[in-house]
């Protein structure tokens, strides 16, 4: 069965300070995978995507991931994080069995502190 | 080239009444894909709909709710009925044909049922 994990539901950080928001799935075929960012009452902004090649993807904003196809993780990463970086970052994995389907992970919240 | 368009961006019913929620995928974008976030929670998929067909609709409560594309205008989420528990916010993404992996989100309609 496929499954998106998404290990910490909030993580606080001092501003300037490095983060890392983990990310990790379960799947038996090849997959595609997303981070967004939702802002309080807002949709969700595409920050970086990995449909294939260098598995060091960089997005928006500053943020990095890499895909670990042995580890199955995507972990979103940024050196130095801001204030307005505060909000939900949501994992996703599109799985390819033919439909595409999309999966979630719960979200980790990110709060950054001054 | 607008992005995805959802309609309304907020909703008010009364239980027992009926909610339409309308989205307008991105131009040249034939595929579309609805989700539902309950509060605290991350994107769940609902239903995945072409131009006229459902194609997966896997994630559908099995009444009240529905979906279609038609082959003009946007694509439509009917709850008949609503309870409480469908208040949420609804996503609607889309992809181009034969890129069915890159989705782009709306803004969302916040559902609230009094």
């Amino acid at each position: 069965a496929q499954s998106v994990t998404q290990l910490d539901s909030q993580v606080p950080v001092f501003e300037e300070a490095p983060v890392e928001l983990r990310c990790n799935y379960s799947s038996s075929v090849s997959v595609y995978l997303f981070w967004y960012v939702q802002y309080p009452n807002q949709g969700l902004q595409l920050l970086l995507k990995y449909l294939s090649g260098s598995t060091l993807v960089k997005g928006i904003n500053g943020f990095e991931a890499e895909f670990n196809k042995s580890q199955t993780s995507f972990h979103l990463r940024k050196p130095s994080v801001h204030i307005s970086d505060t909000a939900e970052y949501f994992c996703a994995v599109t799985f390819n069995t033919g439909g595409f389907k999309t999966i979630f992970g719960a979200g980790t919240r990110l709060f950054v502190k001054a | 080239n607008a992005g995805v368009m959802q309609n309304p961006r907020h909703l008010v019913r009364r239980r027992g009444q009926e909610a339409r929620l309308r989205c307008s995928p991105m131009k040249g974008h034939s595929h579309v894909y609805w989700y539902r976030q309950l509060p605290e929670e991350g994107l769940k998929f609902m239903v995945y709909l072409q131009k006229e067909n459902i194609i997966d609709e896997s994630g559908m409560p099995k009444e009240r709710f529905s979906a279609e594309f038609p082959k003009e205008g946007p694509s439509i989420l009917r709850i008949q009925q609503v309870v409480r528990g469908d208040s949420a916010a609804y996503f609607c993404a889309s992809s181009p044909e034969g890129r069915r992996n890159e989705a782009f989100f709306g803004q969302g309609t916040r559902l609230t049922v009094v």
